[in-house]
């Protein structure tokens, strides 16, 4: 069964620092795909970002960063210089390729709250 | 932006009664989900919906509930007999393909069983 963890539960960090938000799925699948998803305190799930398990790149959008790692079954976010508003939780989610018509069925993790302060 | 819209936002009902809740998907998306959000705790599935069937449920999306797209554009939940434990945030989502897309969310409908 696939399973998602991540283990920090709440970051706290002051405006400007770098921070890492970690990510490590199971997953008996050879194709596989990987989100992260952002939850700021007004609820809605807003999507950051999807990664294929075939494609091992490393992702920049602007000040986001991710680091996919098949060796170790990691997916890291980092977010460079933080702001206030990056405040949120952060779901880190997966799903299997599964059976052709089948939908994209999440599996979430626990989710990491983020806290950034002036 | 086209955007997943979920109404109503706030939902209070009374336990054993039945409940809709309702969602306008992405106007040319094609898989349709459900997922709830205890407070505090994580994101889950309840179901999917494609070509106006059921894909995929959980164990957690029991003869309690059914979903529905009554027309073109709306995708609904039913409770029929709410209990307490199902208080929740529910989300619906949508996607244009399957697997290998993301699924887009709507804000939210907060339902409290009371």
């Amino acid at each position: 069964a696939q399973k998602v963890t991540q283990a920090q539960t709440e970051i706290s960090v002051v405006e400007k620092e770098d921070v890492t938000l970690d990510c490590v799925y199971e997953t008996r699948d050879t194709t596989y795909y990987l989100f992260w998803y952002k939850q700021p305190p007004s609820g809605e799930l807003v999507f950051l970002i999807r990664r294929n398990s075939f494609d091992e790149q490393n992702e920049i959008s602007g000040r986001y960063s991710w680091n996919f790692q098949k060796s170790t079954s990691s997916f890291n976010f980092t977010i460079t210089a933080s702001q206030v508003v990056d405040s949120a939780v952060y779901f880190c989610a997966l799903s299997e390729a599964g059976l052709t018509g089948g939908g994209n069925k999440l599996t979430f993790g626990t989710g990491t709250q983020l806290k950034v302060e002036l | 932006e086209p955007e997943v819209t979920q109404t109503p936002s706030h939902q209070v009902t009374q336990m054993g009664q039945e409940v809709i809740l309702r969602c306008v998907p992405i106007s040319n998306h094609l898989y349709f989900y459900w997922y709830r959000q205890i407070l505090g705790q994580k994101v889950e599935f309840l179901v999917s919906f494609y070509n106006n069937e059921i894909s995929e449920k959980s164990e957690i999306f029991d003869d309690q509930f059914s979903v529905e797209r009554p027309d073109g554009s709306n995708f609904t939940l039913k409770i029929r007999s709410t209990k307490l434990e199902d208080s929740a945030m529910y989300f619906c989502a949508s996607s244009s393909r399957g697997r290998d897309t993301e699924a887009f969310f709507g804000q939210g409908t907060r339902l409290t069983v009371v």
